[in-house]
């Protein structure tokens, strides 16, 4: 099993403006996951965080918008850019969910106002 | 593009009732299923990781069947709680892809 911890849980921010999520694992993984789940929407993976290398984003997401730090095995951020309401959000890092279960950080609630 | 469907999308059940659910998943290059208890304020948590066509699983008053022949699964709960008022998520293949969630509230 896997512990993530994820800040911040919530915050509102102005159009424009960019926030930075981290997520902080209790130990060491390959790969880490970024979700987005829009409201009324499924979570839908943004991109994998690998250490070492660039992240893989998926179609529609691109690495101005959101770019990942990967600095080790266990820790990862993802910046929200220019931040517009559409952006308003749940996002959730994730480790594990290939061959075993995923475990998931808390969460960040994002409003942009 | 991969097309995982849930249905219901809401569902409202008393206290004590027995409910159930559907993920519908492509039948083609079946990987794995999961299902995910999704509560308001906390982390997703597995339920269940289905890889056998035929496959049953339970967990307490929680099961699920999975059937990859015709890309179904069901989850059930037997005697519903208000604790099991969450979104409930499946999740497809091994890049999970998920789907929609189905929002469970049990009425006490």
């Amino acid at each position: 099993s896997a512990v993530i911890s994820q800040k911040p849980s919530r915050d509102i921010c102005q159009r424009g403006t960019s926030l930075t999520i981290q997520c902080q694992v209790d130990s060491q993984v390959t790969m880490m996951f970024w979700y987005r789940q829009q409201p009324g929407q499924s979570l839908t993976l943004i991109a994998t965080a690998n250490q070492g290398s660039e992240a893989t984003y998926e179609s529609g997401f691109v690495i101005d918008k959101f770019p990942i730090s990967r600095p080790n095995l266990t820790f990862s951020t993802l910046t929200v850019s220019n931040m517009s309401p559409e952006d308003s959000s749940i996002y959730l890092c994730s480790v594990g969910g290939m061959d075993t279960e995923a475990f998931f950080g808390q969460g960040t609630r994002l409003t942009v106002v | 593009i991969l097309n995982v469907e849930q249905s219901p999308q809401s569902l409202h059940v008393q206290e004590g009732d027995s409910t159930n659910f559907t993920c519908s998943f492509p039948s083609s290059n079946f990987y794995a299923l999961h299902w995910y208890r999704w509560e308001t304020a906390k982390s997703p948590e597995a339920l269940f990781v289905m890889t056998l066509n035929g496959d049953e699983k339970k967990k307490g008053r929680i099961s699920a069947t999975l059937n990859t022949k015709e890309g179904y699964s069901y989850l059930y709960i037997k005697g519903s709680q208000p604790e099991d008022s969450a979104t409930y998520l499946c999740a497809f293949r091994r890049q999970l892809t998920f789907g929609s969630g189905t929002q469970l509230t049990v009425l006490p």
